[in-house]
């Protein structure tokens, strides 16, 4: 089946410094990524929009300077936590949809972001 | 904005006992679709249902869109120790496969 990679699965940082998150999509074009965040025991919140070749599309609430999104080709979208607090401490996931014979969505395996 | 919700959020059974969860959405949905999350993993997709009405079977799951497309069920008959874990449901009101996720229900089996 379709595989969607995500690097790191884990990072600590320290507040004030950026985290860049990848989102690749291995063996098919996605020209539509999604950027979802989960807190502890919490469902999935859809951040963002992620779209080859333009730019992102941002959910309410969800702050454009502060979660940068860049989806330059088409296997790869990346999410950069920008100045980042102990409050975006969380647990980030993307999908690519895969648009193949019946369209399906496949979720990476996650970054937990933990700021100090 | 659509809101997905869904029921019980936490249910605990005896393995071997059925379980079943719900989803209800405030719109009418083009499509819904459900993953499993597995403790410390991320969301497996485990299926869509997109015709009003429409029931699917895998293995032990059943899944089922109601006739208003507005709610859905999964359904695993005779529980296994290896079924626990969060089932999200997720709608759609598009085409564009921007999802809502409902809370998800926790499933806990006591073997």
């Amino acid at each position: 089946g379709a595989v969607v990679s995500q690097h790191p699965s884990r990072v600590i940082c320290k507040s004030g410094t950026s985290v860049k998150i990848e989102c690749r999509s291995l063996d098919f074009q996605a020209t539509t990524m999604f950027w979802y965040r989960q807190f502890p025991k919490k469902s999935l919140m859809l951040m963002a929009t992620s779209n080859e070749g333009s730019k992102a599309t941002y959910e309410q609430g969800v702050e454009k300077d502060k979660f940068l999104i860049n989806h330059a080709s088409l296997t790869l979208s990346t999410l950069t936590v920008t100045s980042a607090h102990p409050e975006d401490s969380s647990f980030y996931i993307c999908s690519a949809l895969s648009q193949g014979v019946g369209e399906k969505l496949f979720f990476g395996s996650g970054t937990q972001l933990s700021v100090l | 904005g659509q809101q997905v919700m869904q029921i019980p959020q936490y249910q605990h059974v005896q393995e071997g006992e059925d379980f079943t969860t719900y989803c209800n959405s405030s719109t009418t949905l083009s499509n819904i679709q459900w993953y499993k999350q597995r403790p410390g993993g991320h969301p497996v997709f485990l299926i869509q249902l997109v015709k009003s009405g429409e029931v699917k079977k895998q293995k032990r799951l059943t899944f089922q869109f109601g006739e208003a497309k507005k709610n859905s069920s999964l359904h695993i008959t005779a529980t296994q120790t290896t079924d626990v874990g969060t089932y999200f449901c997720a709608g759609s009101g598009g085409s564009n496969y921007k999802l809502t996720f409902g809370k998800g229900t926790l499933l806990t089996v006591n073997p």
